[in-house]
């Protein structure tokens, strides 16, 4: 089973400010299927970044997805008050998906 | 737009089984090119697969959950279910569904999710 391992645990940022999350991967995955995700409290996970890099449907372009192999990032470029929430990486493999433990991103 | 929308009991008791059901409008669970999907996530925790359905009646389970799970699926009412017999109170959690983007028997992501509900498990 690969295991997804994010860091930090926590962010604490300021409003724009620039944020990196870091998903790291216990072997080598597919870029084509890891997404990124964010949750925020009471709302299911809202899909922001698929196949590593490509942005979804509505996502702004301070969101930028990259990686391979082993190491994937998610990028805010300048923080609005509404990015504030838990991040998620997530891969598919061997019939299965696996989640990172989150990213928390908290106003400074 | 596609929507799912997760039902069952809030409150089920230790040893019990829970069942919730997922109901989908905006697309049929018939098609082909999507799994099915159950996830959960414990309060403060972070989220777990459970399993998958597919058109076909296929299932797949997330293996470190020692098969605990069964998933099943109502095309006529284009429903799909989850059921959990002998829970614990390790098993309280908000149940979600979720559609998975799937081609070519490979999947990407989930682009489509329920809103949850918290099963509480207690006497």
């Amino acid at each position: 089973e690969i295991v997804l391992t994010q860091s930090p645990d926590t962010l604490s940022l300021s409003p724009g400010e620039r944020a990196t999350l870091s998903c790291r991967a216990s072997q080598s995955v597919s870029s084509i299927h890891s997404a990124w995700y964010q949750q925020k409290p009471g709302q299911p996970p809202r899909l922001l970044i698929y196949g590593a890099s490509t942005r979804a449907t509505g996502i702004p372009d301070r969101f930028t997805g990259s990686g391979s192999g082993t190491d994937f990032t998610l990028t805010i470029s300048r923080l609005e008050p509404e990015d504030f929430g838990v991040y998620y990486c997530q891969q598919y493999g061997d019939s299965s998906w696996t989640f990172g433990q989150g990213t928390k991103v908290e106003i400074k | 737009q596609v929507h799912l929308q997760e039902s069952g009991p809030g409150l089920v008791n230790p040893s019990q089984t829970l069942s919730l059901t997922c109901t989908v409008s905006g697309d049929s669970i018939s098609s082909g090119d999507f799994y099915w999907t159950w996830i959960r996530q414990p309060p403060g925790e972070g989220l777990e697969w459970i399993g998958y359905t597919r058109w076909t009646g296929n299932t797949y389970y997330n293996p470190s959950l020692r098969n605990r799970f069964t998933i099943s699926l109502d095309t006529s009412k284009n429903q799909f279910s989850l059921k959990l017999p002998s829970v614990t109170a390790a098993d309280t959690a908000v149940y979600s569904c979720a559609r998975s983007y799937c081609r070519a028997n490979t999947c990407y992501y989930f682009d489509y999710w329920g809103q949850g509900t918290l099963v509480t498990v207690s006497s």
